[in-house]
Parts: structure tokens; C-alpha cells; sequence
């Protein structure tokens, strides 16, 4: 059973470019949230996508966008590139309304 | 902002010895997770325990939860290098929708050999 996938595992941009992550949630799970972690930070919760839905959003700007397919699979799609969007991007899966993300290995973007 | 606060930020043992990181929260939960990460690469979930619960085990560890205090604890017993690693801890507020997870900082843990 494959668990929580993301591509790229590494990214390199620079200012003002565009950006989009891939996430394949855990087999049986039906809701994608997506968190951004600094260096020595911990994760920050971006947004969760349920039923191709944004329900529910943290403190982004509207440069973070995304998207949920109907396979449950989800995007994360970030605008006009900043040095400060340089980070580990960790996806993560579960069941609703149980308890009990389950994270994917992360992507990390390097803005230049 | 971030909700939990771990304590402390680092810790260095020997391998052998118990480790004992602490997390403090804001608001009310349904319940707290402990995670591990190993060199900044994903998240692994160690335990979760629901706000109605006061201790629970998993092998090696053990955590307990005061909700009074709006603390919990990790203890990892026998400690090994393997256990090098950032651990967090995680809460989802009561009545949120979802599991939106607010973490801490993090607890580096150290385990030499």
C-alpha cells in the first residue's frame, strides 16, 4: 500500500516564477492538506482540499493557490515567486472525519 | 503563529538514556499528535492521543497529555542514535472542521553513540 507521494522532490526557481507541487494522497484517504515548513521551523498549514473543495485555509496570500482532481490527488500552485517562498512543502492525507494525517517525504523549493 | 511550543528546543544524550520533550498548547483540542522527522525530509506520525485520554503507549514511547495544563510529554525509553531526529507535536482544535494540524516548533533530539 503506497503511502502519501509528492513530486518533484526538489525544485529550483527564481523570483517571480511559478510553481506547481504533486501530491497522491494514502490509498482510502480522501482529503489533501498541504503545509509550507521554513528552515528550523515547524510545518504551517497552508490549506486542506476535500471533496475537490477548499475547506479550509491558514494565514497565505492568494499566491497559494490548489486544486483536488476527482482521484483525490492535489496540486499546490504558487504565483509570483518570493526568496521567503523557499521551503519544504509537506503534503498530507487522511480520512474525515477521523483524526491522523499521514505526511508524504515533502518537496523543497528553492527560490532564487 | 504556531500554537505549540516544545521544550527544549534541543536535547543531546547517550544512547541508552530516556528522552523527555514537552509540548505546550493554546485552545482547547480533540486531540495531539507526536511526530518525527529525520533530516528535514517528511513528517512520520509517532502517536496520537485524544483529548479524553491521559497516557498512552507505543513500544518505546509514551506520552501523556494534561489538558488542564494544555501539556503533553514524550518520553522515549532506551534511546538509540536511530532516534536522532526533530520531534513535533501537533493539535487540531476542538469544533475546527478537518484535521488542520497547528505544530510547535520542534524538539532536535541528539543520540550519541
Amino acid at each position: 500500500d503506497a503511502g502519501v507521494t509528492q513530486s518533484p522532490t526538489h525544485l529550483i526557481k527564481t523570483r517571480g516564477q511559478q510553481v506547481t507541487l504533486r501530491c497522491s494522497p494514502k490509498s482510502g484517504h480522501d482529503t489533501v492538506s498541504w503545509y509550507q515548513q521554513a528552515l528550523g521551523q515547524g510545518p504551517q498549514f497552508i490549506f486542506q482540499y476535500y471533496e475537490e473543495e477548499e475547506r479550509q485555509r491558514g494565514n497565505f496570500p492568494d499566491r497559494f493557490s490548489g486544486h483536488q482532481f476527482p482521484n483525490y490527488s492535489s496540486e499546490l500552485n504558487v504565483n509570483a515567486l518570493l526568496l521567503g517562498d523557499s521551503a519544504l512543502y509537506l503534503c498530507a492525507s487522511s480520512l474525515l472525519p477521523g483524526p491522523g494525517e499521514f505526511f508524504g517525504p515533502g518537496t523543497r523549493l528553492t527560490v532564487l | 503563529s504556531q500554537q505549540g511550543e516544545e521544550d527544549p528546543q534541543a536535547l543531546s544524550i547517550q544512547e541508552g538514556e530516556n528522552a523527555t520533550m514537552n509540548c505546550s498548547y493554546k485552545t482547547s483540542i480533540n486531540n495531539l499528535q507526536w511526530y518525527r522527522q529525520n533530516s528535514g525530509r517528511g513528517l512520520v506520525h509517532l502517536i496520537l492521543i485524544r483529548s479524553n485520554e491521559r497516557e498512552k503507549h507505543s513500544g518505546r514511547l509514551r506520552v501523556t497529555l494534561d489538558t488542564s495544563k494544555k501539556s503533553s510529554s514524550l518520553l522515549i525509553t532506551a534511546s538509540r542514535a536511530a532516534d536522532t531526529a526533530s520531534y513535533f507535536c501537533a493539535t487540531d482544535a476542538l469544533g475546527e472542521y478537518g484535521n488542520k494540524l497547528v505544530f510547535g516548533a520542534g524538539t532536535i533530539l541528539r543520540v550519541k553513540s
